[in-house]
């Protein structure tokens, strides 16, 4: 198994590019979610997924939109890159049928310039 | 916002020292989740504690709640240098939808 993967692992981006992050597990799980990581922010819930076809915004969604055409992938979009996009995104799923922890994927570091 | 702060910040000890970490959080909840983040990596899931338990254990890891004071502490016993590490709790709030709600993080450094 390689739970819960994460493409690509860096990025660099110009103001105004788009871009899409690509997660995927290989665990059945029907909850997946995507979050940023800032410098003393913690964690901050982007958009999340409670199975295919479904999504739903989070904490901080503006700027950025997701879909949910698979069970396994979930994927994040920007359409016009900002600075204050530069960050952290982790990639997370969990199964509600079996227990409640969320299996992280290893991150994307982007840089917007 | 954020429904958990974690305390102290930072946390500097001697191996074989035990590390007290604490967590507030400020609405009810079905569960609390304590997570580890070593330096470039993603968060990997230590212990869960539903409303309804008080004390779990789980090898070196001890975890408390008190949902009269909403606050838990994460206790490890006999630390390693291999425990430095970011700590992080995250709160399941009652409704919530399985959205989980993380602090901003403890960053543990273990001196060997």
């Amino acid at each position: 198994n390689a739970g819960v993967t994460q493409t690509p692992k860096f990025r660099v981006l110009k103001t105004g590019q788009s871009m899409t992050l690509l997660c995927a597990q290989d665990m059945n799980h029907e909850y997946m979610y995507w979050y940023r990581q800032d410098p003393g922010m913690g964690l901050r819930l982007i958009h999340y997924s409670v199975g295919e076809g479904t999504t739903a915004k989070g904490e901080v969604p503006d700027g950025y939109n997701v879909s949910r055409l698979k069970k396994q992938n979930f994927l994040l979009g920007l359409e016009s890159a900002a600075p204050s996009q530069t960050s952290v995104y982790f990639c997370a799923s969990t199964s509600m049928r079996v227990s409640y922890e969320q299996y992280f994927g290893p991150g994307t570091r982007l840089t917007v310039t | 916002s954020q429904q958990g702060e974690e305390d102290p910040q930072a946390l500097s000890i001697q191996e074989g020292e035990n590390a007290t970490m604490n967590c507030s959080y400020k609405t009810s909840i079905n569960n609390l989740q304590w997570y580890r983040q070593n330096s470039g990596r993603g968060l990997v899931h230590l212990i869960l504690i539903r409303s309804n338990e008080r004390e779990k254990h789980s090898g070196r890891l001890r975890v408390t709640l008190d949902t009269s004071k909403k606050s838990s502490s994460l206790l490890i016993t006999a630390s390693r240098a291999a425990d430095t590490a970011s700590y992080f709790c995250a709160t399941d709030a009652t409704g919530a939808n399985s959205k989980l709600t993380f602090g901003k993080g403890i960053t543990l450094s273990v001196r060997p």
